[in-house]
C-alpha cells in the first residue's frame, strides 16, 4: 500500500493564480480530510469529507474548495491564491468510528504564494 | 470552542535524560487522544491513541497517558533518533472525526 500520497511536492504560485493540491488513498479510507500548518499555530482543518459526494468545512476553509467523486481521491483547489495561503498542507485519511479511526498523513505540500 | 494546548514549546534533553510533555485540553465530550510524531519536511506520523482517563500505552521508549484534563508523553532513557515534534491532538463531539491539534513540542535529544 503506497498510504496517502500528495502532489506536488512543492509550489510556488503569484497572487491571483489557482491550482489543485492533489491526495490520493489506497486504504479505503471513508474520511479524508485537509490541513495547513503555519509555524506555532498548529495544524487546522481547511476541508473534510466522510465519503464520496460529501465535503463540509473546517476551522479554515475561505479561499478554498474541495470535491469528492471517489473514494479514493481528495483534491483541494486554491481558487485565486493569497500570500496568506503560504502554508505546508497536509491530506489525511482514516475509517469512521470503531476504535482504529487514527488518521494517516501524507508527506505534504510546501505551498509559495508570491 | 475545543482547545489544545502543548508544553512546553520545546524541549533539550541530554541523551538518556528521561522527562515528559505535557498536553492540555478543553473539549466537550472526548472520543479520543492522539499523540503523533512529525520529523522535520515529513507528515505527521501516529503513535497513540487515548480513550479514557486513566488509560496508559507504551512503545519502546514512550508511554502517554491520559486524565480528564491533560495527557503526558513520558519519554524514557531517549536517544538522539527521538528528537522530533510531538504533536497532541482530540477528538470530540458526536459522530466527529475531526482533530483539533495542540501546537507541538520540538524535542531534541542531545548525544
Amino acid at each position: 500500500n503506497a498510504g496517502v500520497t500528495q502532489t506536488p511536492k512543492f509550489q510556488v504560485l503569484k497572487t491571483g493564480q489557482s491550482m489543485t493540491l492533489q491526495c490520493a488513498q489506497d486504504m479505503n479510507h471513508e474520511y479524508m480530510s485537509w490541513y495547513r500548518q503555519d509555524p506555532g499555530m498548529g495544524l487546522r482543518l481547511i476541508h473534510y469529507s466522510v465519503g464520496a459526494g460529501i465535503t463540509d468545512q473546517g476551522e479554515v476553509p475561505n479561499g478554498y474548495n474541495v470535491s469528492r467523486s471517489t473514494t479514493e481521491d481528495f483534491p483541494l483547489r486554491l481558487l485565486s491564491a493569497a500570500p496568506s495561503q503560504t502554508s505546508v498542507y497536509f491530506c489525511a485519511s482514516s475509517y469512521v468510528g470503531g476504535l482504529y479511526n487514527e488518521q494517516f498523513f501524507g508527506p505534504g505540500t510546501r505551498l509559495t504564494v508570491l | 470552542e475545543d482547545q489544545v494546548t502543548q508544553s512546553p514549546e520545546a524541549l533539550r534533553l541530554q541523551e538518556g535524560e528521561s522527562s515528559s510533555l505535557n498536553c492540555s485540553y478543553t473539549v466537550s465530550g472526548l472520543r479520543g487522544l492522539f499523540w503523533y510524531r512529525q520529523d522535520p519536511g515529513k507528515g505527521p506520523e501516529f503513535l497513540f491513541t487515548l480513550y479514557s482517563a486513566g488509560e496508559e500505552k507504551e512503545k519502546e521508549r514512550l508511554k502517554a497517558t491520559l486524565t480528564k484534563k491533560e495527557s503526558f508523553l513520558h519519554i524514557t532513557a531517549p536517544k538522539p533518533e527521538d528528537s522530533a515534534t510531538y504533536l497532541c491532538a482530540v477528538q470530540a463531539g458526536q459522530g466527529a472525526q475531526k482533530l483539533v491539534f495542540g501546537q507541538g513540542t520540538r524535542l531534541t535529544i542531545n548525544p
